[in-house]
């Protein structure tokens, strides 16, 4: 059964460092979302990416965040100069298309900022 | 997107059916009802969706009532890895719309 992968599982890196967190959505999907979960929070929904767009951002999502796919099998997250406050599960999804249809999520990359 | 309010916890022993409720009265005539589950730390999973009829795959029911203001989700035999945090999620079904998780229901599946 085709699946969301992202790497790497656990990320660790300095407050004022640059990451790059990696996700392989579903090959045939063409929507594609970033949330993440603080811990012990909800899930937050930080972007949503169509036709190498942003579709729509949070307020989470702020000039620190920006959004890849520099390829046709991945799709990328990078945060500037990270901070404290960073720190939380970083999920990708993908759907296939628009309207009434699943997201189907990775398994999470776990940043952790010091 | 409408909110929706679910019970923070439930407890179901196994073997039994879990019917998890979901309260969502501002639903709008174009909105889906959907549910997912988290278990532990890993990714949410997609458990089913519904308009307004009754919807029935491989994990579970969802029964919305007439009215559409609120749904159930029913886990007909409940396993121990049926224990999990379950979101009920109203959201848009044009364009790629987000997900807005609330804190959802956490149930806890007794051996």
């Amino acid at each position: 059964e085709p699946e969301v992968t992202q790497t790497p599982s656990h990320q660790v890196t300095q407050m004022g460092q640059e990451v790059i967190l990696r996700c392989v959505p579903i090959s045939n999907h063409l929507y594609f979302y970033w949330y993440r979960q603080i811990l012990g929070q909800k899930v937050e929904f930080l972007v949503s990416f169509y036709n190498n767009e942003i579709s729509e951002k949070s307020e989470i999502f702020d000039d620190q965040f920006s959004v890849e796919r520099p390829d046709g099998s991945n799709f990328t997250l990078k945060i500037r100069s990270t901070k404290l406050e960073d720190s939380a599960m970083y999920f990708c999804a993908s759907s296939e298309r628009e309207g009434p249809y699943e997201q189907f999520f990775g398994p999470g990359t776990r940043l952790t900022v010091l | 997107d409408a909110k929706t309010t679910q019970p923070p916890s439930m407890d179901c022993a196994e073997g039994r059916a879990a019917n998890l409720p979901c309260n969502h009265s501002t639903i709008s005539g174009n909105e889906y009802v959907y549910w997912y589950r988290q278990i532990h730390s890993q990714g949410p999973q997609y458990i089913i969706h519904g308009l307004k009829n009754n919807e029935t795959n491989e994990m579970a029911s969802l029964i919305i009532t007439e009215d559409r203001k609120s749904s159930t989700l029913i886990l007909p035999h409940a396993t121990l890895r049926d224990t999990a945090v379950y979101y009920c999620i109203v959201r848009f079904i044009q364009g790629a719309q987000k997900l807005v998780f609330g804190q959802g229901t956490r149930l806890t599946i007794n051996p």
